[in-house]
């Protein structure tokens, strides 16, 4: 079946520091991946997604590409804000309606 | 566009009362997805709704779980008995044509079964 795999947190941070959170997945054929950010109190928001191999999603300074060789989708930011303090979760889709979510990591961003 | 609305934001009740989570979804969109949010099981589809009709419902839990569409701008989560184990955060999404534009998520439930 399909499974998303996210690094476990929580992950804290300095402002401006560079933010990587690892994603790998396991699926039968070629799914969609996504990001989804979570404030806290609030639902998902999707924040980027790519849709096949060697894509590369972006949106507010976050950047992730599909990488089929390795089944991974690695999200980086090279400057975080206290802003960004959140929860990422990895998500996937072979149907183009049910998506697959990691765990979630925790991220907080220290002035 | 006010976003998926759902109500109530919290709810507290006691085990074996029934509990009636509601769902607005954006205006416009034609699929709609309760999910759970548990610290141990993480997010959990429960049910998939397409043009008001329930296509995918495997991820309900048991019996006690049922959810409605009686219409495009409304549905319900209905928990009867709740117990405590279904103690979680509820989220409603809604979408148009699928994933082409993601899902927009409501800001949730907290249900707290005592």
């Amino acid at each position: 079946g399909n499974s998303v795999t996210q690094m476990e947190g929580p992950v804290t941070l300095s402002e401006e520091a560079f933010l990587t959170i690892n994603c790998t997945y396991t699926a039968t054929g070629y799914p969609s991946l996504f990001w989804y950010v979570q404030y806290p109190g609030e639902g998902l928001q999707l924040l980027l997604k790519a849709t096949k191999a060697d894509d590369k999603g972006s949106n507010k300074g976050f950047e992730a590409t599909y990488r089929k060789e390795t089944t991974s989708f690695h999200l980086e930011k090279g400057s975080v804000q206290v802003s960004d303090s959140a929860v990422y979760f990895c998500a996937l889709s072979e149907d183009d309606y049910k998506l697959s979510f990691g765990a979630g990591t925790t991220v907080t961003v220290r002035a | 566009d006010a976003g998926v609305i759902q109500s109530p934001r919290h709810e507290v009740t006691e085990m074996g009362q029934e509990v009636t989570l509601r769902c607005k979804p954006i205006s416009g969109h034609n699929s709609l997805f309760w999910y759970r949010q548990t610290m141990m099981r993480g997010l959990e589809l429960l049910i998939y709704f397409n043009n008001n009709v329930p296509i995918d419902d495997s991820g309900m839990p048991e019996d006690r779980f049922s959810a409605k569409m009686p219409n495009a701008s409304f549905s319900t989560l209905k928990i009867q008995p709740s117990e405590p184990r279904d103690s979680a955060v509820y989220f409603c999404a809604s979408s148009y044509q699928g994933l082409n534009y993601g899902y927009t998520f409501g800001s949730g439930t907290r249900l707290t079964v005592v």
